[in-house]
């Protein structure tokens, strides 16, 4: 069974600039989390979608920060403008449902360094 | 704003030691509870769930839960060097299907 795919690896942009990171999940998981994992912390939840409507996104910063997951597939979260403080690694993730007991399926992550 | 808190450490245990993670959590009404082992620049991984209280054994891991005190602990027995590694651990809000991790522990297992 293929994992959490994620592209790209790694990025690096100047500050303001824009940036996308894709994430494929588990065929068949209904539900895909995109994390923000900043050094040294836990990964924190930015939004969380169950087939292709949002179940929670009250930590993303939506001034900034947009995500989409058209058809209940795949995801794209976007980052317009980028700050500093953005520099993380970008977490995907994805599980059969979402019952609260589901063990959660992470890619590889993506690198951002905002310069 | 709910919590999930460990100690950041290193943790640092000889090879062949056991080594006791503990995470202490916030919101009483959680029911379940996740570890996850990071390998430095890797995407975390699922080692243990438990739901009930008690101890739940897996190989060298043991994940013990106590809701009352809102405490989840790990054990790793017979530690071994592979074992170095960030432990997180993750709660399910209780009436949510939302997740939190604590900050992760870094434990050390010297040869």
């Amino acid at each position: 069974e293929a994992g959490v795919a994620q592209s790209p690896r790694y990025k690096i942009i100047e500050k303001r600039q824009s940036v996308a990171f894709w994430c494929n999940p588990i065929s068949g998981h209904a539900t895909l989390y995109w994390y923000q994992q900043i050094l040294g912390q836990g990964p924190k939840l930015l939004i969380q979608f169950q087939n292709n409507g949002v179940v929670d996104d009250s930590q993303l910063p939506k001034d900034r920060f947009s995500a989409e997951r058209l058809k209940g597939v795949d995801s794209t979260l976007k980052i317009q403008p980028a700050k500093l403080e953005d520099s993380a690694v970008y977490l995907c993730a994805s599980s059969p449902t979402s019952g609260g007991q589901e063990t959660q399926y992470f890619g590889p992550g993506t690198r951002l360094l905002v310069l | 704003q709910k919590e999930v808190e460990q100690n950041s450490g290193p943790l640092s245990v000889p090879e062949g030691a056991i080594a006791s993670l503990n995470c202490t959590y916030s919101d009483r009404g959680s029911q379940s509870f996740f570890w996850y082992r990071q390998y430095s620049g890797k995407s975390p991984e699922l080692i243990m769930s438990i739901y009930s209280n008690g101890d739940k054994e897996d190989g060298r891991f043991t994940a013990q839960l106590n809701k009352a005190s809102q405490y989840v602990s790990l054990l790793i027995r017979d530690s071994q060097p592979s074992d170095s590694a960030t432990y997180l651990c993750a709660v399910n809000l209780s009436g949510t299907y939302k997740y939190i991790f604590g900050t992760g522990t870094r434990l050390k297992v010297l040869a």
